[in-house]
């Protein structure tokens, strides 16, 4: 079964408005969580990197105001993105390394669509 | 710096047909070598892993084996099925480092 669970799958909201998608790692604690945006028929490209009790690492070009990222919890992680514009519109998938091996666990992923 | 290379897509194969995908890398050091796999409308899944050279990965018919001398990881299956339409991601990681993926390379199986 799944390991990493994010919620919600999908989710349409309008301009300006900010939405949070949560990332859950359901059976083990994951001291990191990797933010991933994909594009249509694209690569992953890493966001950020969630650090339980701390701030996030940020990958260049990223913008931290925009993408606010909070791990609260070795179980948790959130990513919220903060008056969503429709270029925002995308695929945001997060990651957790159970093991620290680089074999990553992925969620499900969450479609956002900005109007 | 680390980096994954995939050969070009979108690949197109007949069902029963054989698959390569090819993956080149390079890195400092050791790395642990992935294939990830995409299916439509999901999130990614490890397929196959191997973390050393000479190391052989295999599952659900794919194989993918660690060529040191060639840096090069490349994804085989000996008979596809419309069943393995998805994103294929190569990737990486070393022991000081984040996994890099490679661009991905997309597989439509016909029947």
């Amino acid at each position: 079964g799944a390991v990493v669970s994010q919620h919600p799958s999908w989710v349409i909201c309008k301009s300006g408005t900010s939405v949070k998608i949560e990332c859950r790692s359901l059976d083990f604690q994951a001291t990191t969580m990797f933010w991933y945006r994909q594009f249509p028929k694209q690569s992953l490209m890493l966001m950020a990197t969630s650090n339980e009790g701390s701030k996030a690492t940020y990958e260049q070009g990223v913008e931290k105001d925009k993408f606010l990222i909070n791990h609260a919890s070795l179980t948790l992680s959130t990513l919220t993105v903060t008056s969503a514009h429709p270029e925002d519109s995308s695929f945001y998938i997060c990651s957790a390394d159970r093991s620290n091996t680089g074999e990553l666990f992925f969620g499900e992923g969450s479609r956002l669509t900005v109007l | 710096g680390n980096s994954v290379t995939q050969m070009e897509g979108p690949v197109t194969l007949s069902e029963e047909a054989f698959l390569t995908i090819n993956c080149t890398y390079t890195a400092t050091g050791y790395p642990s070598l992935f294939w990830y796999v995409q299916y439509p409308g999901e999130g990614l899944q490890l397929l196959l892993k191997a973390t050393k050279a000479d190391d052989k990965g295999s599952n659900k018919g794919f194989e993918a084996t660690y060529r040191k001398e060639t840096t090069s990881f490349h994804l085989e299956k000996g008979s596809v099925q419309v069943s393995d339409s998805a994103v294929y991601f190569c990737a990486l990681k070393t022991s000081y480092d984040k996994v890099i993926f490679g661009p991905g390379t997309s597989l439509s199986v016909i029947p």
